[in-house]
């Protein structure tokens, strides 16, 4: 059965890191591309970042860029997200997903973590 | 503000049919990209419901349909049922942004 866990979230004060981890499970991992998508209180969703499933590309939304940053092992079938200069804005819960594909702009998330959730306070 | 945009809420009765309407531009939807729909109750794991327009992946019921024309896509949902009382989001790809975009998600109640 596929599964993502994603965990690695918690308390944390403005400006500090954190490192998320999404471990993968049943099926192909290095042949896919992964995401980390977010949704903070009371918001929709926002996508952070993609990585190919060679790990060779990387995207980030604008408004992580520079903050955050994205890698995977394919031999362990876990993706990260270095999280660094942490602001109170970047309070939400933290989900991975897989692509159907292997990035491409038009692939759908077919599989989703269940989240983990980053607070950003003081 | 969303790339996409998504009525906040839509209402129907048990058995009736709802559409949700997701409006983007020639940056996403009208640049020919993909739409894909995505059934999200907060605090649990998102589920893909429509990819690639109107493709359902197997175990989506097909009360569940998509739809695409220019710069717009909509999710229809026939008789309508309790547990179909969540929210959704559309999503795309921005070639503006050069990112994948959402939208700001469509709470649906069954009265």
């Amino acid at each position: 059965q596929v599964h993502l866990v994603d965990s690695g979230g918690g308390v944390v004060q403005p400006g500090r890191s954190l490192r998320l981890s999404c471990a993968a499970s049943g099926f192909t991992f290095s042949r896919y591309g992964m995401h980390w998508v977010r949704q903070a209180p009371d918001k929709g969703l926002e996508w952070v970042a993609l990585i190919w499933s060679d790990g060779t590309s990387k995207f980030y939304a604008d408004s992580v860029k520079g903050r955050f940053t994205i890698s995977r092992d394919n031999s362990k079938n876990t993706v990260f997200l270095q999280m660094n200069s942490l602001r109170a804005d970047d309070t939400a819960v933290y989900h991975c997903a897989k692509t159907l594909g292997g990035g491409n702009p038009g692939d759908a998330f077919d599989i989703w973590g269940r989240g983990t959730m980053v607070t950003v306070s003081s | 503000q969303s790339v996409l945009t998504q009525p906040p809420s839509v209402s129907g009765a048990p058995g009736q049919r709802v559409t949700i309407s997701c409006t983007g531009s020639y940056f996403n939807i009208g640049a020919g990209y993909d739409v894909h729909w995505y059934q999200h109750l907060p605090g649990t794991t998102p589920k893909l419901l429509i990819f690639g327009n109107s493709n359902r992946p197997s175990g989506v019921p097909d009360r569940f349909s998509g739809s695409k024309s220019g710069i717009s896509a909509s999710l229809a949902i026939s008789g309508l049922q309790a547990e179909d009382e969540t929210d959704y989001y559309c999503q795309s790809y921005d070639s503006s942004l050069s990112g994948w975009v959402f939208g700001g998600g469509t709470k649906l109640i069954v009265l």
